[in-house]
């Protein structure tokens, strides 16, 4: 079964702090894995887009990696501010004739105190 | 560019009701889906669509119907709401895998928060 899981499911850390927070699939064949990011009350916003040939992908404080081999992937946040607090969503594509379906993780609520 | 846009952005239902969750893109996007997002859960792919007169099931497409007659507009109708799906409900869409080997370009709309009682 194609499965995304996150960890942790919330995590809080202070301004200024980096933290990381990790990604698990069973998504097979796989395609390619995105993080995004999601405000309450709003639809999530794309940070970082990896096929299975990058282990590597940066947009400002956000760098996700991925590891294909082990199926997993992280997104480390540097020297965290306030707006980043929300809840971040690994998302999962299989290649083929699905790969218009996307596999969703349950998120990961992130809090950042002042 | 407006993006995606949804609408209403919030409605309740009585059981039994049917209604329409209207969807539209102004980006020429190729694909359209529509996700609820209930919580402690991931989205959940209700249907998608890969171009105009195509589409096909996601995750939780029962009590889902949907039509792709344009590219610009994806409606998701319920025919017979249920308690079951009251939900938030997010249309996206991007453009075609056939530049790049995968889809991007995903845009996601605002939500509709549905409640049927």
């Amino acid at each position: 079964k194609n499965q995304v899981e996150q960890s942790p499911q919330s995590l809080i850390i202070l301004e200024g702090k980096n933290c990381t927070l990790q990604c698990n699939y069973t998504v097979s064949p796989f395609s390619n894995l995105r993080w995004y990011k999601q405000d309450t009350g709003r639809g999530p916003v794309s940070l970082t887009i990896m096929t299975f040939s990058e282990n590597t992908k940066s947009n400002g404080r956000y760098t996700a990696t991925l590891d294909a081999d082990t199926k997993q992937s992280s997104l480390h946040i540097t020297a965290s501010q306030l707006s980043d607090s929300a809840s971040y969503i690994c998302v999962v594509s299989p290649r083929g004739s699905t790969l218009g379906r996307l596999y969703f993780g349950r998120g990961t609520q992130l809090t950042v105190w002042p | 560019n407006a993006g995606v846009t949804q609408t209403p952005k919030f409605q309740v239902l009585k059981t039994g009701q049917s209604m329409t969750l209207q969807c539209a893109q102004d980006m020429n996007h190729e694909y359209m889906s529509w996700y609820r997002q209930d919580p402690g859960m991931g989205l959940r792919l209700i249907h998608y669509s890969v171009g105009a007169g195509i589409t096909d099931q996601g995750e939780v497409p029962n009590g889902y119907n949907v039509s792709r007659s344009t590219t610009e507009d994806f409606p998701l109708r319920l025919l017979s709401a249920a308690p079951s799906q009251t939900s938030v409900y997010f249309c996206a869409s991007s453009y075609s895998w056939q530049d790049r080997g995968y889809y991007y370009g995903y845009t996601f709309g605002s939500g509709t928060r549905l409640t049927v009682v």
